[in-house]
Parts: structure tokens; sequence; C-alpha cells
């Protein structure tokens, strides 16, 4: 059973326009979110974080938004970039979870039409 | 900053073959993890670390070992590789605050 579903496998967005990239989990006990972006033939590189004590941190162009009653986090990207057409992961964690590997979704592929 | 070191990049392997993929750390993190990532599948973790001599599976075992001999190694075995085990292969190193991951190695099994 998928903890961590990125319901979205790919996503198109203009350059300039606004990307939200949408990540749902299930396991309560989860209390640190991060977000990897991909590009192929490269390891993930890590983008953002959010603990479960914040609803939003920011970074740049790069936003996330925590919904902890819905279970539900999204990444923003404003303005979107073409530099930024990758595939994106979301993972979460706990933050007292001694050796518990991160758990990942599926991921979503992002391309950012010029 | 963490570096992570794949041996190789690309890899073609015949069927049968038994295959050594080498991942070093520079730091001094006790954990270090395999992933393969598959269109479609995202990352999926096949075995893990946290200290040497120490593995742990993951989701997807099956045909895989790995060896920690040292705290900056770790290896992942294909016993006798397969065609479904045409993959890229992710190390990382790190905790729960975030991995840093090699660049990963593109394993052909023809």
């Amino acid at each position: 059973d998928q903890q961590v579903k990125q319901n979205s496998p790919s996503l198109s967005v203009q350059e300039g326009r606004i990307s939200i990239l949408n990540c749902d989990y299930t396991n309560s006990m989860f209390d640190y979110f991060l977000w990897y972006k991909k590009y192929p033939a490269e390891g993930p590189t890590f983008l953002i974080s959010i603990s479960s004590i914040k609803d939003k941190n920011e970074d740049g162009r790069f936003t996330v938004f925590l919904n902890k009653s819905a279970k539900h986090l999204s990444l923003h990207i404003v303005p979107s970039q073409p530099g930024d057409s990758a595939v994106y992961f979301c993972a979460a964690s706990v933050e007292g979870g001694g050796n518990t590997p991160l758990v990942f979704g599926k991921g979503t592929r992002l391309s950012v039409i010029a | 900053d963490v570096k992570v070191t794949q041996s190789s990049r690309y890899l073609v392997k015949r069927t049968g073959e038994k295959v050594f993929l080498e991942c070093v750390q520079d730091m001094d993190h006790e954990n270090m993890f395999w992933y393969r990532q598959d269109p479609g599948l995202g990352l999926r973790l096949i075995y893990f670390s946290y200290d040497v001599k120490m593995k742990e599976k993951g989701d997807i075992p099956e045909g895989y070992s790995v060896s920690r001999e040292k705290k900056e190694r770790f290896s992942l075995i294909l016993e006798s590789a397969s065609t479904n085990q045409t993959s890229m292969y992710l190390c990382a190193t790190g905790v729960n605050y975030g991995y840093t991951f090699g660049s990963g190695t593109r394993l052909t099994v023809v």
C-alpha cells in the first residue's frame, strides 16, 4: 500500500506560469516532508522541505504548503522556467524515526513549455 | 557537501552475469541506501544499511544482495543478472532530514 502518493504522473505548464505539484500521504506518523528534483541520467537533488510544525516553507521560486488535516502537501513553482522541467519526487519521514528510510512517491514529470 | 560517488554511469551486462555496483560516500554517514528508478514506478528501495556489516531489506530485495565492509562503501550485487533488472540504480546516504544521492548507474542487461 502506497504511503506517499503523487497522483499526477505528468504536468505541463507554460513558461512564466505557476506549477503546482501535489502529494498525499496516509501515515499520520509522518512529520517531515521533502521534495526532490531529478533530471534524466542524474541522481535526485534536494529541493525543499517542511516540518509538520509549519504549514508553509518558501525558498525563492519554490514554496511548499502542508495541510496536515488533509494529509496533503503541494509544491508551487512561480514563475516556472524551462530549466524546471524534471521529475519531482515527494518524500516523507518520521523525524524521530531513527533508521526508518524515507518513503518516496512515484514522481510527477513536469514539462515547462517555452 | 556530502559527495556520493557511484563507480559507473553506464553498464551493459549479459543475462546470468554477476554484477557489482559500487557506491562510496565521503562523509561520516552511517546510513546508506540502494534504490532503483523505473518509469511509472518511482524510487523503490532495494536494501539499506545503518552500520558496517549491517543490512536491511527494502521493498524489492529479490535478486539482489549487498555488502558493507567499510562505513564509506556500500555495494549492490546482482547475483545473476536478468533483463528485468535493467534500470537506473541510485545510491544515497543521509538521515531522515534528507538524503544525498549519487549520479546513478544506468544498467542494461542483455
